[in-house]
């Protein structure tokens, strides 16, 4: 089945700890995102990627950092520098950026607590 | 700034019909998308639409009006399991989507 994982599905972490959260895909998507969701907000895009060895800051980046060595793989790290990381994190994938009826898939998400 | 509105919350009756409006203002328009999510879980693409008028899809429809910024989902025949948050989304310019903080759907008995 393809499709699009994420792990853990909750995560604790302590104050000043650096914590990295897995997104995995099946798919053989081109592009792959990061949202945070917050409760009564909309999605929030972290950082996202057009290509493999390619990312670009979206508009909640700073605290957050994440690599695409691989097609498959999307990994978001979460620094000691991000002020409010207790989140609902959501990893999602398209086959590419501009394509038309681009629909984004998402992984199951991992809740982010800080303790 | 780029905004999308959306009703907080809505309540409807099993077997009714619900319309769940959006408005937007963004950089450009390259299409808008609804999604439903259910409450811990991720959100699951309803439909896309780019051109002005109505696309039907089994229970629900979504229409658009880019002359107005405006799009509704239409759910007909109303179940327990549509219990859920519907999220509009509009791509911009940029091609990155704007999302709309969801309405909130309870379907009572």
């Amino acid at each position: 089945d393809g499709g699009i994982t994420q792990s853990p599905k909750y995560l604790f972490r302590k104050e000043g700890q650096n914590v990295t959260l897995s997104c995995e895909q099946n798919l053989n998507h081109d592009a792959m995102y990061w949202y945070r969701q917050d409760p009564g907000q909309g999605l929030r895009l972290i950082y996202y990627s057009q290509i493999v060895n390619d990312f670009q800051k979206g508009d909640i980046a700073e605290g957050y950092s994440v690599s695409r060595e691989k097609k498959e793989s999307f990994p978001l790290t979460v620094t000691s520098a991000q002020k409010n990381p207790t989140a609902f994190y959501l990893c999602a994938s398209s086959i590419d950026w501009q394509g038309a009826y681009n629909e984004q898939f998402f992984g199951p998400g991992t809740r982010l607590t800080v303790l | 700034g780029q905004n999308i509105d959306q009703p907080t919350e809505m309540t409807a009756t099993e077997g009714a019909i619900v319309q769940i409006n959006c408005t937007y203002q963004t950089s450009g328009f390259n299409g808008l998308f609804w999604y439903q999510q259910h409450a811990g879980e991720a959100p699951t693409f309803l439909s896309y639409n780019v051109l002005d008028g109505l696309e039907e899809k089994g229970r629900f429809s979504s229409f658009l009006s880019r002359s107005k910024g405006y799009s509704y989902l239409l759910l007909k025949e109303l179940q327990m399991k549509d219990s859920a948050s519907y999220l509009c989304a509009v791509r911009d310019s940029n091609y990155q989507l704007i999302w709309g903080a969801g309405t909130k759907l309870i379907i009572k008995p």
